[in-house]
């Protein structure tokens, strides 16, 4: 079965500092990889997502992804954070023979002023 | 473009007690999600339809939930009887297609609670 580690369950930072944000899954096949974020009082929606090609996935607000297939991993970063980033994120995994979406717990990132 | 829609937004009801949620994906998606948002986790997929067919609904618990999507557009959750245990917030998504590929277009949710 599909899984999603995001170890990171709060994370703090002051503006301007840069982030990065764990996601290890387990999957035995081909995966396709998401981030989802939710700001509050929104809905859930996508950040950015791989499935194929250049393993550094870049998204919006200036998020971007790597993803490391020898390390399982699909961590997210941001050079420079900003206030407007508080946020819920989350990672999520699919794949081929298991379209199903498994998310992990989520990460809750807030930015102090 | 309107996204995707659910009502109510709030709902709390006493255990034994029946609910139900409804959503309204984007216009032209064929493919709805149904998931389940414990506090502290994140969502699970309950159930998927594909038009008005079900393609996955392994997670569903279907001794007290059920879903429909008869016209193959909006669809309903229901839960009878609610336990304590279904307090979460039931989220609806539509993709365009049934890919693993394609986004999955979240709505605000239903934010349940069973006392």
């Amino acid at each position: 079965a599909q899984s999603v580690s995001q170890h990171n369950h709060h994370v703090i930072l002051s503006e301007a500092a840069s982030l990065e944000l764990g996601c290890n899954y387990s999957y035995g096949g081909t995966v396709n990889l998401f981030w989802y974020v939710q700001y509050p009082g929104q809905h859930l929606q996508l950040l950015l997502k791989y499935f194929s090609g250049d393993p550094l996935v870049k998204g919006i607000k200036g998020f971007e992804a790597e993803f490391i297939k020898s390390k399982f991993s699909f961590n997210l970063r941001k050079p420079s954070v900003q206030w407007s980033d508080t946020a819920e994120y989350f990672c999520a995994v699919n794949g081929f023979g298991n379209e199903k979406l498994t998310f992990g717990t989520g990460t809750r990132l807030t930015i102090i002023p | 473009e309107a996204g995707v829609a659910q009502s109510p937004r709030y709902k709390i009801i006493e255990k034994r007690q029946s609910v139900a949620f409804w959503c309204n994906p984007i216009s032209g998606h064929a493919t709805l999600y149904w998931y389940q948002q414990i506090l502290g986790q994140g969502p699970k997929l309950l159930i998927q339809f594909q038009n008005n067919g079900v393609v996955d609904d392994s997670q569903l618990p279907k001794d007290r939930f059920s879903a429909e999507r008869l016209k193959g557009v909006d669809s309903t959750l229901k839960i009878q009887p609610a336990k304590l245990e279904d307090s979460a917030v039931y989220l609806c998504a539509s993709s365009l297609r049934d890919s693993a590929t394609d986004t999955q277009y979240f709505g605000p949710g239903t934010r349940l609670t069973v006392l």
